[in-house]
């Protein structure tokens, strides 16, 4: 148990559905991030909140939209995606970001499958 | 551009040792990471290296050479249960994290 709670564990959609992922960390952090893990790749991270606020946007396509409504939740919208965004989804958080020395704590991911 | 390597797979045998090295070339460096993985689950946080040399942790040992941008994670008593993918990641000169693809650690009887 890891401290970050991560709903569905396993989703399948098409690519005209509309779904979220949610994410929530019971460990008191400040930073809140979303990562994409596809077989045998680097994770990318895709989205970093602060205190709420989103600080970081990797040229996401749009057709991802995060939500982080307060420091403990973390959402990720999803509609009209393609095949290849099929992956593992993977929430952490930390008490902050940019700091050298942070470690993440990361949830268990949702496996999504676009069809 | 950034890079971070490691060996894709390996296979070692329960009781033995095994090192699990890492070359990095990114900008700046501000640390390294090491996280495990198992298979459908979170990745947990191994260790972290910020000065050259071997820290030790029970089982686990991580060692960082920043002049050869280098490290690796050793370890040793192999259990089946150590079956898992491990990851390392480069905190670079802009603080941020800069991952590799993982090892896919096989552990056999």
């Amino acid at each position: 148990e890891t401290g970050v709670t991560q709903t569905p564990r396993h989703l399948v959609m098409g690519m005209t559905n509309k779904k979220s992922l949610k994410c929530e960390q019971h460990l008191g952090h400040n930073a809140m991030y979303w990562y994409k893990q596809s077989a045998k790749k680097p994770l990318e991270l895709m989205f970093v909140y602060n205190f709420k606020e989103q600080t970081e946007n990797n040229s996401v396509p749009s057709r991802f939209s995060p939500e982080c409504p307060n420091s403990s939740h973390l959402f990720l919208h999803l509609h009209t995606l393609q095949p290849e965004d099929s992956a593992l989804y993977l929430c952490a958080s930390s008490q902050d970001p940019g700091q050298g020395s942070e470690k993440l704590f990361f949830g268990s991911g949702t496996q999504l499958s676009v069809l | 551009g950034q890079n971070i390597d490691q060996p894709t797979e390996m296979t070692a045998t329960e009781g033995a040792i095994v090192q699990i090295n890492c070359t990095y070339q990114t900008s700046g460096f501000n640390g390294l990471f090491w996280y495990q993985q198992h298979a459908g689950e979170a990745p947990t946080f191994l260790s972290y290296n910020v000065l050259d040399g071997l820290e030790e942790k029970g089982r686990f040992s991580s060692f960082l050479s920043r002049s050869k941008g280098y490290s690796y994670l050793l370890l040793k008593e192999l259990q089946m249960k150590d079956s898992a993918s491990y990851l390392c990641a480069v905190v670079d000169s802009n603080y941020q994290l800069i991952w590799g693809a993982g090892t896919k650690l096989i552990i056999k009887p």
